[in-house]
């Protein structure tokens, strides 16, 4: 089946940026999700790209997507304490409702 | 209410007893998903609704496993003679058909089940 990959851990300290980054198979992939998990709580939607934009911006927030290479990048500009959390890639193929998820990748902020 | 809301929040079973997990989605979303959540795992799909529509229960692990949905709201997802493997984060999603199709999902909280 599809595959998303993420790594599992990043540190960061508080003002820098953090970079996550994910890659995945499905070369149908429409559109490419990132969701935000805090402790004890379900997935927050942060932000989704169309797959045939390669950037989008929201606030402190850049996805940027090479889908030749099927990468898919979140930029968290000044990074806060409270951005620490498990940050999830998924992607959606055109013909499915159905997403596939990644591990998530635990982010920790340490001042 | 104004967003999913899924109950208990916690539940603490014996193994071989049989738990019910309800999932009220947001008002008018007609997609509704079920997923397991294990310590140190991503989501693992678990069965989706569509509006009237059969479900696809293809993520379903086994045959104890299954879930309805009535009316087209609440789903309550029932798992039969729970085993120790149970134990995870059981989290619910919903979504709405959107003029670009994204399909973003809504997330509950999600219910915590351990099987002692």
């Amino acid at each position: 089946g599809e595959d998303v990959e993420q790594s599992l851990f990043l540190s960061v300290r508080e003002g820098d940026s953090s970079v996550i980054n994910c890659t995945y198979t499905d070369s149908s992939s429409t559109y490419l999700y990132w969701y935000k998990q805090e402790p004890g709580a379900g997935l927050q939607l942060l932000t989704y790209i169309f797959s045939n934009m390669d950037m989008k911006q929201d606030q402190r927030l850049t996805v940027l997507l090479n889908k030749k290479d099927k990468h898919l990048s979140l930029r968290i500009a000044d990074t806060q304490t409270g951005d620490s959390a498990i940050y999830f890639c998924a992607e959606r193929g055109g013909g499915s409702y159905i997403p596939t998820f990644g591990r998530g990748t635990s982010l920790i902020v340490h001042p | 209410g104004a967003g999913v809301s899924q109950s208990p929040s916690n539940k603490v079973t014996e193994k071989g007893k049989d738990v019910e997990l309800r999932c009220d989605p947001i008002s008018g979303h007609t997609a509704l998903y079920w997923y397991r959540q294990s310590l140190g795992q991503g989501l693992e799909f678990l069965i989706y609704f569509q509006g009237n529509s059969a479900p696809d229960k293809s993520g379903l692990p086994s045959d104890r496993f299954s879930a309805e949905r009535t009316g087209g709201s609440v789903s309550t997802l029932t798992i039969q003679r729970t085993q120790q493997e149970d134990s995870a984060v059981y989290l619910c999603a919903s979504s709405f058909p959107t003029s670009g199709g994204s399909y973003e999902q809504y997330f509950g909280p999600g219910t915590r089940l351990t099987v002692t």
